[in-house]
């Protein structure tokens, strides 16, 4: 069964470093997201993407956060200056429709920023 | 942000009975509801679906239930086993988004009781 899969699984930064995740999404999939989990609270929505450019982003996706799809396959998240509460599950997800359609999510990389 | 909301952190049941976990929500563009599952260190996997033109949706052992004028939705689990021991996450999608983007509740953690 397709998959979205996700590198590294877990990823340790010092403060102030940039991390880049990477993502392979289910190849036939055109829509890309980034979501996070700090630990004990809810999945929040960071970005989606579609057709190589942000469709949405959320009030938490600011300048130090990009995405970008560099090839066919991956989609990755740039955190350009990672900060103490940047640490959480980050987990990607792709959706073949724009709408009412489930989302199929990686496995998450786990960043702690220390 | 309290828009979707799953008010039990946690249930237990005995394996064989009925599991039946709660989510509400408050804007009233969301037109499309999901139930994920999640287990620790893995990305949430998608269960069941329901548009909002439904009031009923299911699938196998999971039943999912929309009612619109109280804003609520229910998973039900019948009969329950083990292997469902897992954090649910309720989520929604809203008619006014360029895409796919999900709303989460907190997630309850089930346990089934051999």
């Amino acid at each position: 069964e397709p998959e979205v899969t996700q590198t590294p699984s877990h990823q340790v930064t010092q403060m102030g470093q940039e991390v880049i995740l990477r993502c392979v999404p289910i190849s036939n999939h055109l829509y890309f997201y980034w979501y996070r989990q700090i630990l004990g609270q809810k999945v929040e929505f960071l970005v989606s993407f579609y057709n190589n450019e942000i469709s949405e982003k959320s009030e938490i996706f600011d300048d130090q956060f990009s995405v970008e799809r560099p090839d066919g396959s991956n989609f990755t998240l740039k955190i350009r200056s990672t900060k103490l509460e940047d640490s959480a599950m980050y987990f990607c997800a792709s959706t073949p429709f724009r709408r009412n359609t489930e989302a199929f999510f990686g496995q998450g990389t786990r960043l702690t920023v220390v | 942000d309290q828009q979707v909301k799953q008010n039990s952190p946690s249930l237990s049941v005995q394996e064989g009975r009925i599991s039946i976990l709660n989510c509400d929500y408050t804007n009233s563009m969301f037109d499309y509801f999901l139930w994920y599952k999640k287990y620790p260190a893995e990305g949430p996997t998608f269960l069941i679906s329901i548009s909002s033109i439904k009031d009923k949706n299911e699938d196998g052992r999971f039943t999912v239930f929309l009612n619109k004028s109280a804003k609520h939705l229910s998973l039900h689990i019948v009969p329950s086993q083990p292997g469902d021991s897992a954090v649910y996450f309720c989520a929604a999608s809203a008619r006014d988004t360029s895409g796919s983007r999900l709303t989460f509740g907190e997630g309850t953690q089930l346990t089934v009781n051999p």
